[in-house]
């Protein structure tokens, strides 16, 4: 079936660091592409997505990239602070309901 | 704009005991899903709903797990019997449409332990 496979499971970085999150999917009709936060005891909640038409999008210290011939697609924090630390999820759409396919997640641990 | 509302946030429960869960999504939003979230997993779909129909249950374990939106509002999510494999979050979410691109918006789940 479709899946997302999403690296690395943990990652450490000193405070004001870049951390880098990729994701690969298997669906070539996959056509948006959201990256979730999530916080101990919270549910996810959107940061920042792409569409398949966009190769880059940024907002503020956050960028996605989509590189669709490889069929795959990487969250950049730049400057990252202690509150980036929490578990990122990618998601890639499916079918036509335009469900969504999760990886597994990322810890991101951020050192002072 | 209040979020999504879901509830109880936790429940200890012995297996083979029933549970409910109940969720009110975001006001207008079409669309409601429900996911289990297993600990140091992404969230798994168990139901869609468009208004107060299905769209997709297929990965929904129907001997046990049930749930409804009759008015196309509020939805409730059950278990009977449960099992410990069931321990999880249950997260509700909702979303304006079935359009891609459209931003799912989670509530903060329910934490479900069956000892």
């Amino acid at each position: 079936g479709e899946n997302v496979e999403q690296h690395p499971s943990t990652l450490s970085v000193q405070e004001g660091d870049s951390a880098v999150i990729k994701c690969t999917y298997s669906d070539s009709a996959s056509n948006y592409f959201p990256w979730y936060k999530q916080e101990l005891g919270k549910g996810p909640q959107l940061i920042i997505d792409i569409r398949s038409n966009v190769g880059e999008k940024k907002d503020q210290r956050i960028a996605v990239t989509l590189n669709k011939t490889a069929k795959h697609f990487s969250l950049h924090i730049t400057e990252t602070q202690p509150e980036d630390s929490a578990v990122y999820f990618c998601a890639a759409s499916i079918g036509s309901n335009y469900q969504l396919i999760w990886g597994a997640g990322t810890k991101l641990i951020i050192k002072p | 704009e209040a979020g999504v509302a879901q509830s109880p946030r936790y429940k200890i429960i012995e297996k083979r005991q029933s549970v409910a869960f109940w969720c009110n999504p975001i006001s207008g939003h079409a669309t409601l899903y429900w996911y289990q979230q297993i600990l140091g997993q992404g969230p798994k779909l168990l139901i869609q709903f468009q208004n107060n129909g299905v769209v997709d249950d297929s990965q929904l374990p129907k001997d046990r797990f049930s749930a409804e939106r009759l008015k196309g509002v509020d939805s409730t999510l059950k278990i009977q019997p449960a099992k410990l494999e069931d321990s999880a979050v249950y997260l509700c979410a909702s979303s304006s449409g079935q359009i891609s691109g459209n931003t799912i918006y989670f509530g903060e789940g329910s934490w479900l332990t069956v000892v």
